[in-house]
């Protein structure tokens, strides 16, 4: 089992919809979990990062983690074609290292 | 400009050469990480420094590969002996220690090797 999964999509939406992305990971012991936004022939960009279970927003991102389940989501509300991108999640290992799921394409549709 | 720049953002280079590409971190930060992408996948750790010490190396990082830090500033890539597999997205990221998860990546360097 890898340690970080995501559905590498494509997923594609209407503009306003509101979108929600999904990872699982496997070890318990991880902390911190990150979502990055990666638009074509760029480097990944942080969105957000949380340390407990439950809910942060930004915006018209949350994020949120459920320890109990090993399950983190994305929310995208009002989505916007310039959301279009792949979105990474990852989590940071107790040794300080992080890892990348596969991503997830993204297209809002205009 | 304050964020991470990477250079060339483009390298072409036949099989069997050696090629080396250069990170600047944001200036603040001491921690410095080298990833590679390939198409599809999430970023694959490669290793970091701390300032100049290189804290960590993935088994990715077979011994053609070479990293170093020398004043804890910029930082340089080299791949020796380049193969076809090597051609990948190489991507820099540097953070504050103790916030690793707070990673800001810069453009990358594209390698394609032929």
């Amino acid at each position: 089992q890898k340690e970080v999964e995501q559905d590498p999509g494509p997923l594609s939406v209407p503009e306003g919809a509101i979108v929600s992305l999904n990872c699982t990971y496997s070890n318990s012991a991880f902390q911190y979990f990150m979502w990055y936004r990666q638009y074509s022939r760029k480097g990944p960009e942080l969105l957000m990062y949380t340390y407990s279970s439950g809910n942060k927003e930004d915006g018209r991102f949350t994020a949120q983690v459920d320890k109990s389940s090993k399950y983190i989501s994305l929310f995208i509300r009002d989505s916007q074609p310039s959301d279009s991108a792949t979105y990474l999640c990852a989590i940071m290992t107790r040794d300080d290292k992080i890892i990348f799921g596969k991503g997830t394409r993204l297209h809002i549709l205009p | 400009d304050t964020g991470v720049s990477q250079d060339p953002r483009h390298k072409i280079t036949k099989r069997g050469q050696n090629v080396t590409f250069r990170c600047d971190p944001i200036s603040e930060h001491n921690r410095l990480y080298w990833y590679r992408q390939t198409l599809g996948q999430g970023p694959e750790f490669l290793t970091y420094f701390q300032n100049e010490a290189q804290l960590e190396k993935s088994r990715l990082l077979s011994d053609r590969f070479s990293a170093e830090r020398p004043k804890g500033s910029f930082s340089t890539l080299e791949i020796q002996r380049t193969e076809q597999g090597d051609s990948a997205m190489y991507l820099c990221a540097s953070s504050f220690p103790g916030a690793s998860y707070e990673q800001y990546f810069g453009p990358g360097t594209r390698l394609t090797v032929t």
